[in-house]
């Protein structure tokens, strides 16, 4: 079956600094792949839409200087969360949608601590 | 912006009982699906059930939907410790992205 690999599983940075977060489509090329945030306990918001090629296009009230993703490759997008701060601190995971039958499939999430 | 609402946000049974979830939502859809997620980790797909559909069955999961009243059910029969996880509905509107209810957090006793 279709599988996205998300790395890295979880981080653990300081505030200030920038983390990178990545998600493969191993089997299967992706040219759409979504971003979502979960506060604890909470359900998933989505960010923004990854399109291969273009820019993402962002969801209201997300900062796109904050959170820039790419997506170079019709296998990878990439989301980098600039200058974190502890309120960055959530669980993010990502999505493409493989064939409608099989609704979305998700990477394992990264879940980022900022300190 | 959240679609779906679950109910119950917490359900406690024991083995071998059925856990009963709903989801209602609130705009036209063009599928609806669930979800598992195990203990803040990564979403797994159950099932998917289009809005032609009004139920569906994969091995000890039932999924029902009306249209008419915007909302659908998860029934887990024969439930196990092993299903212990949270739970969300999520709905599909034209070629766009999922929106996500709020999730029910089930919890199986042996």
């Amino acid at each position: 079956g279709a599988v996205v690999s998300q790395h890295p599983s979880w981080v653990i940075c300081k505030s200030g600094t920038s983390v990178k977060i990545e998600c493969r489509s191993l089997d299967f090329q992706a040219t759409t792949m979504f971003w979502y945030r979960q506060f604890p306990k909470q359900s998933f918001m989505l960010m923004a839409t990854s399109n291969e090629g273009s820019k993402a296009t962002y969801e209201q009230g997300v900062e796109k200087d904050k959170f820039l993703i790419n997506h170079a490759s019709l296998t990878l997008s990439t989301l980098t969360v600039t200058s974190a701060h502890p309120e960055d601190s959530s669980f993010y995971i990502c999505s493409a949608r493989v064939a409608e039958a099989y609704g979305y499939t998700f990477g394992s999430g990264t879940r980022l601590t900022v300190v | 912006s959240q679609q779906g609402e679950e109910d119950p946000q917490a359900l406690s049974i024991q083995e071998g009982e059925n856990a009963t979830m709903n989801c209602s939502y609130k705009t036209s859809i063009n599928n609806l699906q669930w979800y598992r997620q195990n203990s803040g980790r990564g979403l797994v797909h159950l099932i998917l059930i289009r809005s032609n559909e009004r139920e569906k069955h994969s091995g000890r999961l039932r999924v029902t939907l009306d249209t008419s009243k915007k909302s659908s059910s998860l029934l887990i029969t024969a439930s196990r410790a092993a299903d212990t996880a949270s739970y969300f509905c999520a709905t599909l509107s034209g070629y766009s992205t999922l929106t996500f209810g709020k999730g029910t957090m089930l919890l199986v006793s042996p």
